[in-house]
């Protein structure tokens, strides 16, 4: 059971718009910046989006990232097929004096 | 540009210590956060802990009681002991790289470690 929470599944068709959801608390979301990963099957996972929305230089701006209160989201427009992957939300937990916290990640299907 | 790389048994017997190495080159470890972080097959990823400031440490409370992170100025390189292990320990152990705000920007390739008699 992910502190952070995520669908399991999302999907789109080449050219669409999709967004991830992730949600979580005062102690987590609420009250720290949100960061995205992308997980390619049997690879590493990569650096997508840092505090909420920047994206390191690399990144294309297909990606979009945004936080209102205890959720966030990871938009990706213009869908491509290398975009299918698994994608994880992380963010800083101020209880037990400090941790960090993962979604349970969302594996992003193009049809 | 950093690169990391992680190195060590890939299989431990229960009860064990598994013990695992990285290697940082392209940046110096006395900077930064270095990071575990482990995803068992077919699940999401755990935050382990990590190591900064040359020696200071933070771990996941859930693994607090069985995990040692320290690093080798010398070499450049940080490890990650987690004692009494179980088959529930299984799991692809990555080094990470955070700190300025980019938390979790470099990455290692990963190495699978399985817990097994």
């Amino acid at each position: 059971q992910s502190v952070l929470t995520q669908p399991p599944s999302a999907s789109g068709t080449p050219g669409q718009r999709v967004t991830i959801s992730c949600s979580g608390s005062s102690s987590n979301i609420g009250s720290n910046s949100v960061n995205w990963y992308q997980q390619l099957p049997g690879t590493a996972p990569k650096f997508l989006i840092y505090s909420n929305n920047q994206r390191p230089s690399g990144v294309p701006d297909r990606f979009s990232g945004s936080k209102s209160g205890t959720s966030a989201s990871l938009a990706i427009s213009g869908l491509q097929s290398e975009d299918e992957a698994d994608y994880y939300c992380a963010a800083w937990d101020d209880s037990l004096n400090g941790f960090w916290v993962f979604g349970g990640g969302t594996k992003l299907t193009v049809l | 540009q950093v690169q990391l790389q992680e190195s060590g048994p890939g299989l431990v017997k229960p009860s064990e210590t598994l013990s695992l190495t990285c290697t940082v080159s392209g940046a110096s470890i006395t900077s930064h956060y270095w990071c575990w972080i482990r995803q068992p097959p077919g699940k999401g990823l755990e935050w382990i802990g990590y190591v900064y400031d040359s020696g200071s440490t933070r771990y996941h409370p859930s693994l607090r009681s069985r995990v040692t992170i320290s690093v080798d100025t010398s070499k450049n390189q940080f490890s990650l002991k987690l004692s009494s292990v179980t088959a529930a320990d299984t799991a692809v152990y990555y080094c990470a790289r955070a700190g300025g705000g980019r938390p979790f920007d470099s990455w290692g390739q990963g190495t699978l470690v399985t817990v097994s008699s």
